[in-house]
């Protein structure tokens, strides 16, 4: 079968830095998504890695290994409003996207 | 300008009733999705559909059906509505369906069954 795994809950401090990591087995492998969702809104895009490595967006950083079927994402400095749910997705050999059931990030003060 | 809209934003309805969420997106994309999102936070793809084919997840009851009158809209019918249909449904879009591309995501509807 097909799995996501991430952690369900995570706490940080504000201004700190966090790691959110996510573990995949799919049938195949074209890429992987990280999304934003804040409560009672829609998903929005954060990244996408397909080759090894860490890619890089303002205070947030994506790394992908394809050997190990891992990622993280990486917030750095961070604010309050970054509290909000973090899903991993990755889309399969069939461009299906498999989504993880997110991490609710909790910033405080 | 909104990229992906759903019309309601809240329903709430009896079980056992039939509605339709209606879900436009103006960014010219050929590939829709409906999503399921329970109580769990769990994203369930429910649909993907382009003007080529159309992917149903079978884990999805017949009693939900997506409708697509033109490229831009998809919307999701349901019927005989039950209680465990509670959820927030997301529509989204995505350029096309076999190349990486992200998907804009609708505001969602909230469904609640009484």
């Amino acid at each position: 079968g097909q799995n996501i795994d991430q952690p369900t809950e995570m706490t940080a401090t504000e201004g700190a830095i966090v790691q959110i990591n996510c573990t995949y087995q799919t049938s195949g492998f074209n890429g992987l998504f990280w999304y934003q969702q804040h409560a009672g809104e829609a998903p929005t895009f954060l990244s996408y890695n397909v080759l090894d490595g860490l890619e890089e967006k303002g205070r947030f950083s994506s790394f992908l290994s394809r050997s190990k079927g891992y990622s993280y994402l990486l917030l750095k400095e961070l604010q309050m409003k970054d509290s909000a749910s973090y899903l991993c997705a990755v889309l399969d050999s069939n461009y299906q996207l498999i989504w993880g059931a997110g991490t609710k990030l909790i910033i405080k003060p | 300008d909104t990229a992906v809209s759903q019309t309601p934003k809240y329903l709430v309805t009896q079980m056992g009733n039939d509605k339709s969420i209606k879900c436009e997106q103006n960014l010219g994309h050929d590939t829709m999705y409906w999503y399921k999102q329970d109580s769990k936070k769990f994203l369930k793809i429910m649909f993907s559909y382009n003007n080529k084919e159309l992917i149903i997840n079978e884990t999805v009851p017949n009693r939900f059906s997506p409708k697509s009158p033109d490229k831009a809209h998809l919307n999701l019918h349901i019927n005989s509505l039950e209680l465990g249909d509670s959820a927030v449904y997301f529509c989204a879009s995505s350029q096309d369906s076999e190349t990486y591309n992200e998907q804009f995501f609708g505001p969602g509807t909230r469904l609640t069954v009484l």
